[in-house]
């Protein structure tokens, strides 16, 4: 159970879109379409925003979308607003009724 | 609405064995598609899976913590209890419950964690 693999940083100006990355593997990632993102704001508990990939929970902003390609997953925050500003992170189902998460990837916006 | 709160001790030593509760309300610990996942976070470092367990008794640990690891339920009062034994100032992290489920394999939502701090 490796820690998935994101970016430390990534940062935006208000009105922009950014990426962040989430690279697992063929064990957890690459086999299965069950990655969600979490968005953390400091001293907060984290926030569900994406699961299944690519769906969003009722009252998230249609701004934030999920997707995958191989072994990496992708989210993407489009029109970035202030409130955005927090840490996010990524979680798989890795098999054998285990989960992984990311290392956590900072946005600011700037 | 559906809560979740954890308690336990904020400090304990070296070697001890930590005893954390989540106390659930909103949705029932027999619901078969849900369960209760612990997952812990180091100060200033990511979250690290730990637990879970269903509603049908299924657990499932960490790979790397499951020789330290035990959880439980009682769902006549609503909690899920988490047991780590052998703990080390490493441990020292912020501890949450969170429902899960069984379909999507989502936390949703958190309870506000707690802090634990393993010193001497």
């Amino acid at each position: 159970q490796s820690a998935l693999t994101q970016p430390a940083s990534v940062s935006g100006s208000p009105g922009q879109s950014i990426t962040i990355s989430c690279t697992g593997t063929s064990s957890d990632v690459g086999s299965y379409n069950l990655v969600s993102w979490y968005q953390q704001h400091p001293g907060k508990a984290p926030k569900l925003m994406i699961y299944e990939g690519s769906k969003r929970p009722s009252g998230v902003s249609n701004r934030f979308s999920g997707s995958k390609s191989g072994n990496t997953a992708s989210l993407t925050i489009s029109g970035l607003q202030a409130e955005d500003e927090a840490d996010y992170y990524c979680c798989s189902y890795a098999g054998s009724s285990t989960m992984v998460f990311g290392g956590g990837t900072k946005l600011t916006v700037l | 609405q559906v809560t979740l709160k954890e308690s336990g001790p904020v400090l304990v030593k070296p070697t001890e064995t930590l005893t954390l509760t989540c106390t659930v309300s909103g949705f029932s610990l027999s619901n078969a598609r849900m369960g209760v996942s612990w997952i812990r976070q180091p100060p200033g470092k990511a979250l690290e899976w730990l637990a879970h367990i269903f509603s049908n008794d299924e657990k499932s640990y960490s790979t790397s913590l499951k020789s330290r690891l035990t959880i439980s339920k009682d769902t006549s009062k609503s909690q899920v209890v988490l047991t780590m034994t052998n703990m080390d100032p490493v441990d020292t992290a912020t501890y949450y419950c969170a429902r899960i489920s069984f379909s999507s394999i989502t936390f949703d939502p958190w309870g506000q964690g707690t802090l634990v701090t393993v010193s001497s």
